[in-house]
């Protein structure tokens, strides 16, 4: 089941700008998860940010999470052409244990 | 390295015809998981095996079976294909211990075709 909504659900930038997208959730959640899709690839893990937590950063990425409004948001600065994927938002619902709840996705693409 | 492997890439079947996909992992991990992927869309939960433990979703059709022989391998079985169930289906593992889901590990996807 899905419970995450995200947006935008496309996205389209070039190359050298930072893109944002958001995820929004309904239940109390123990964490959040970021992952990338490369076209006809599998997911890759990006950044996981616990319920106690704000901010996070991973080199280009920042997420933040405001649990207060049930957000999350993914920040990549100074975007590149590889940069151009699939990004799902996922949650660990509190209570619900080893299962993720994904987000729909948002599609970016980085035009060089 | 340390990954998680699904055979085949690529698996072309006929309508009705059971096929049969694989995932391995080298990682020891605990949990394994089945989804299935259609085009532009997200991630959608088949299964899980806990350890040894099954979990079905409650809307996982009879027509897909999961079986997880051991730690390192696990099997989805789709006995009669329709033309629905062409899909993307990516295997993932996780380390689950006590409260919290860690990030999940995931394999490179087999492309299901059904013709």
């Amino acid at each position: 089941s899905q419970q995450g909504e995200e947006d935008p659900q496309a996205l389209s930038i070039q190359e050298g700008e930072n893109a944002t997208m958001n995820c929004s959730y309904k239940t109390s959640i123990n964490n959040l998860q970021w992952y990338r899709q490369n076209s006809g690839r599998g997911l890759v893990h990006l950044i996981l940010i616990r319920s106690n937590e704000r901010e996070k950063h991973s080199g280009r990425l920042r997420v933040t999470l405001d649990t207060s409004k049930k957000s999350s948001s993914l920040l990549i600065t100074a975007s590149r052409a590889a940069d151009t994927a699939s990004y799902f938002c996922a949650t660990d619902q509190a209570g619900n244990n080893r299962k993720l709840i994904w987000g729909l996705g948002t599609s970016l693409a980085v035009n060089p | 390295d340390a990954m998680v492997i699904q055979n085949p890439r690529y698996q072309v079947t006929q309508f009705g015809k059971p096929v049969t996909l694989s995932c391995s992992q080298t990682l020891n991990h605990n949990v394994m998981y089945w989804y299935q992927q259609k085009s532009s869309q997200a991630p959608k939960l088949l299964f899980h095996y806990y350890d040894k433990d099954f979990n079905n979703e409650a809307d996982t059709p009879d027509n897909f079976q999961s079986r997880r022989p051991n730690t390192s391998f696990c099997f989805l079985d789709i006995r009669s294909p329709g033309l629905g169930d062409a899909a993307m289906y990516l295997c993932a593992t996780s380390r689950v211990a006590g409260q919290g889901l860690p990030s999940l590990f995931f394999g490179p996807g087999t492309r299901l075709t059904v013709l």
